[in-house]
């Protein structure tokens, strides 16, 4: 119940394109679901986050889908660069005042290609 | 400004040392978290601290020993540790649930490595 599923494992999109991430849970007392970009070597950096009573949250070039019904959410960048080039971690959690736990996804590494 | 720092970048270390790694926030911040990170896989979770108060423990072995001195800081004691304890060590803050915000900041964390 706890799990958050990440696809795909990997991914390799061309410079300009569209990367789509997709993350499913189960948990419906999941209340804050955000996406992490981490660099080799690098602490994880907060991207992007969303609340379920938001279908869409878009930040530049980063969009967070959210689909409440179907318990789904995606990250979308558009105009893929090749800084984009990392691996994306979704994620999600409870708000439990102090004992909030962070449910991660298995990630997805990006890589953008000229 | 969102910045968890963590020292040392880098520790390598016998099975027999005991050496400590530090985490220091200046936001604010009245939740601090220790995870363990292993190479092409997502943060686990180890402790949680609420307002300087050991909230969760996942079942961590007892070779790790985390301590908060303060609100800004947050330290890991390591005793006897195993070379499969090798991995990156982060650190990470949060306003905190009874501030209407539990973003999860994380620091650059240690590279440990048991010998």
């Amino acid at each position: 119940q706890q799990q958050v599923k990440q696809s795909p494992q990997s991914l390799i999109v061309q410079k300009g394109g569209i990367s789509i991430i997709n993350c499913a849970y189960e948990n419906t007392a999941f209340d804050y679901f955000p996406w992490y970009q981490q660099f080799p070597g690098k602490g994880p950096a907060l991207l992007i986050a969303i609340r379920p009573d938001v279908s869409e949250k878009k930040e530049g070039r980063f969009t967070i889908s959210f689909n409440k019904s179907a318990k789904q959410f995606s990250l979308h960048i558009m105009d893929s660069q090749p800084g984009d080039s990392a691996t994306y971690f979704c994620a999600a959690s409870i708000g439990n005042f102090g004992n909030e736990k962070l449910t991660f996804g298995t990630g997805t590494r990006l890589t953008i290609i000229p | 400004d969102t910045e968890v720092t963590q020292t040392p970048k880098h520790l390598v270390m016998g099975m027999t040392n005991k050496k400590s790694l530090k985490c220091e926030q200046h936001m604010g911040h009245r939740a601090m978290y220790w995870y363990k990170q292993k190479a092409k896989k997502p943060p686990e979770l180890m402790f949680v601290y609420s307002y300087e108060k050991l909230s969760i423990n996942e079942s961590v072995p007892s070779r790790f020993s985390p301590e908060c001195p303060n609100s800004s800081l947050l330290n890991l004691h390591l005793h006897a540790l195993q070379p499969e304890d090798s991995a990156l060590y982060l650190c990470a803050s949060s306003p905190g649930t009874a501030a209407g915000n539990y973003e999860q900041y994380f620091g650059p964390g240690t590279r440990l490595t048991v010998t």
